[in-house]
């Protein structure tokens, strides 16, 4: 089974500091990982997804993820966080296959940035 | 990609009574994902819903808790029965259209408060 692991329940950076949220994953095969993220009282929004060979994906609102095989991490950054970035970060899992993969996220990472 | 309208937003319940939540695609799925976000935790899969088949459910869910109907490839609804204040969650649906590579849709959520 596939599963992935979220290091830090909670993360304060400073506005204007690296933002790194770590997210490893478990998995058998070569798996798609995903970012979500979820503000308060708000439904999901994918920020980005790692499907392809390309390891370093680029997500919206300046994030980016990389993928490394050799490390089983798919750790999320962005250069410069601002106080709108506050929110529940999720990492995903799911297989490479097709409309009848399941989703399987981590435990989720609440981020908090300072003034 | 799909767009999904999920009903009730919201709703405040009684224990001992049941709820039912519907999710209406835009688009025809083969597979529907019903996940479960209890207060300040991840979302965990319930089940995965296929037109013309019972739901497959994930460990820790039952049907007779959580019946699951899905009489088409556009709609699904998932039933919370003889509720108890540990269901208060927020319930979600989700779909892949085109498969996982492409990423997940999902539901705005209902938030469920059982009284």
């Amino acid at each position: 089974a596939q599963s992935v692991t979220q290091l830090g329940s909670h993360v304060s950076v400073s506005e204007g500091a690296l933002v790194l949220l770590r997210c490893n994953y478990s998995s058998s095969v070569p798996p798609y990982l995903f970012w979500y993220v979820q503000y308060p009282n708000q439904g999901l929004q994918l920020l980005l997804k790692y499907t392809s060979a390309a390891t370093l994906v680029k997500g919206i609102n300046g994030f980016e993820a990389e993928f490394k095989k050799s490390e089983t991490s798919f750790h999320l950054t962005k250069p410069s966080a601002h106080m709108s970035d506050a929110a529940e970060y999720f990492c995903a899992v799911s297989d490479r296959g097709g409309t009848a993969s399941k989703l399987t996220f981590g435990t989720g990472t609440r981020l908090q940035v300072t003034l | 990609s799909a767009v999904i309208s999920q009903k009730p937003s919201r709703d405040i319940c009684q224990r001992g009574t049941s709820l039912t939540i519907q999710c209406q695609v835009d688009s025809q799925v083969t597979m529907m994902f019903w996940y479960r976000q209890q207060p300040g935790q991840s979302l965990t899969l319930i089940a995965t819903a296929n037109q013309g088949s019972e739901a497959t459910y994930e460990s820790g869910f039952v049907i007779d808790k959580f019946p699951i109907s899905r009489p088409n490839l556009t709609f699904s609804t998932l039933t919370v029965s003889n509720m108890s204040p540990e269901d208060s969650s927020i319930y979600l649906c989700s779909v892949t259209p085109q498969g996982a590579g492409y990423g997940y849709t999902f539901g705005s959520g209902t938030r469920l408060t059982v009284v």
